[in-house]
């Protein structure tokens, strides 16, 4: 079974600029997660998507970031524009289980994005 | 809303030694607690989870975890470590009502030959 795809794996810019993260989650996996992982610290949950519906994305700085799962499998998250606070590395996960309740996530590679 | 604590940042062992990391929780319910591990460069990978039963888990690469509920705790353990282990190690803790996941700060992991 293929796992989490994300792509890029690296990525540099400048502040200011604009960024995007993709993500394929394992196949038939209906919630998605993105995390940000500052050096140093565990994962912090950005956003979680149920199909293609937005769940929960309470701690999105939504006035820079943004995200989307269109068609309910891959999904993007955008930065815009960049913060030099916002390097990073950000990880996708999926899980078979319902929003409403506890399951295993599986986590991609991460991107990793240094802001200049 | 739940919480997770990993007292100690940083842990060196010797190879071949017992290794105990230390996990502790906040939660007012029956937790759903899970340990990962993070290598270089890597994602996040599961070692073990803890959802209900037995509180002593078993998981892979050896490890085991077990659930204390009068101490809040879930500490992972290994009876020999191999230099291979060397990596992040990350407790993390669900509520029953939704699956957002809650992360410690992580246990970075040094093993000495």
């Amino acid at each position: 079974e293929a796992g989490v795809a994300q792509s890029p794996r690296y990525k540099i810019i400048e502040k200011r600029q604009s960024v995007a993260f993709w993500c394929n989650p394992i196949s038939g996996h209906a919630t998605l997660y993105w995390y940000q992982q500052i050096l140093g610290q565990g994962p912090k949950l950005l956003i979680q998507f149920q199909n293609n519906g937005v769940v929960d994305d309470s701690q999105l700085p939504k006035d820079r970031f943004s995200a989307e799962r269109l068609k309910g499998v891959d999904s993007t998250l955008k930065i815009q524009p960049a913060k030099l606070e916002d390097s990073a590395v950000y990880l996708c996960a999926s899980s078979d289980a319902r929003w409403t309740s506890v399951g295993t996530q599986y986590f991609g590679p991460g991107t990793r994005l240094l802001v200049l | 809303a739940q919480s997770v604590t990993q007292p100690d940042i940083h842990i060196t062992v010797s190879e071949g030694a017992s290794l105990e990391l230390r996990c502790n929780y906040s939660y007012g319910a029956t937790p759903y607690l899970f340990w990962y591990v993070q290598s270089p460069g890597q994602g996040l990978q599961l070692l073990l989870k803890y959802f209900s039963g037995d509180t002593l888990v078993q998981g892979i690469k050896g490890f085991e975890a077990e659930f204390k509920r009068s101490q809040s705790s879930f500490n992972l353990r290994k009876p020999s470590v191999h230099w291979s282990d060397a990596a992040e190690y990350f407790c993390a803790v669900g509520a029953g009502t939704a699956s957002k996941l809650t992360f410690g700060t992580g246990t970075r992991l040094q093993v000495t030959l």
